[in-house]
């Protein structure tokens, strides 16, 4: 057990709803990383939290934004759900200052399904 | 750009039989991470291994092992005498410059180990 905890685990929205979810990081750990894995497909970068700021970007558009907050929980928010936005969406954390190694840490995914 | 390649999409073998997941990888960047994760059916991603450009010794950890050649581009992972609790999706993985901990993920290999 990694200490990321995400929720929901499950949801159901429709097409044009907005969704938030939210993540936990493993304590001591002030980066988070959110991640979109379709059906079969590995994971995909969506963006990086660090120290309560955007700190990457992947190809995703502007209705995918996020927050960190000074606890360094996070969350993401999908706003104008399309029907390809099902998904499980990953949020892993890590620790900046051991560097840029790439421990991250994740968690076991909230799992959204758009109709 | 980065890239991940995973060309075994699914394989499937007898418990006790040896397997090896082949990874190719494409990065411009001198100094990278490669990565082997694994993904149970819940979802969460587990850490294998990490290593790092500079260190192209081979690694030895139970019944698996990784062979890391740069000279093809290649970190393969093999599991020796294959057990059912090894039936997951495996997930090979980089990490490059950019200034932040972006990861690449393959596709994944889904391997089933058959009683």
């Amino acid at each position: 057990e990694t200490g990321v905890t995400q929720s929901p685990t499950h949801l159901i929205k429709t097409r044009g709803q907005q969704v938030t979810l939210r993540c936990s990081s493993q304590s001591g750990h002030n980066t988070v990383s959110w991640y979109q894995q379709a059906l079969g497909q590995g994971p995909q970068f969506i963006f990086q939290y660090y120290r309560e700021e955007e700190n990457g970007r992947g190809n995703f558009p502007p209705r995918f934004s996020g927050l960190q907050f000074p606890n360094y929980s996070s969350e993401l928010n999908v706003n104008a759900l399309e029907l390809d936005d099902s998904a499980l969406y990953l949020c892993a954390s890590s620790s900046r200052t051991r560097g840029d190694t790439g421990e991250l840490f994740f968690g076991e995914g909230s799992r959204l399904t758009v109709l | 750009a980065q890239k991940v390649t995973q060309a075994q999409t699914e394989i499937s073998v007898v418990e006790k039989e040896d397997v090896t997941l082949d990874c190719v990888y494409e990065t411009r960047d001198t100094t990278y991470y490669l990565f082997w994760y694994k993904q149970p059916p819940s979802g969460e991603l587990v850490f294998l291994i990490r290593r790092n450009s500079f260190d192209e010794q081979n690694e030895i950890s139970g019944r698996y092992s990784w062979n890391f050649q740069k000279s093809t581009s290649s970190f393969n992972f093999t599991i020796t005498a294959s057990q059912v609790v090894d039936s997951a999706v495996y997930f090979c993985a980089l990490i490059g410059g950019g200034g932040y901990q972006k990861v690449t993920f393959g596709i994944g290999t889904k391997l089933q180990v058959i009683p």
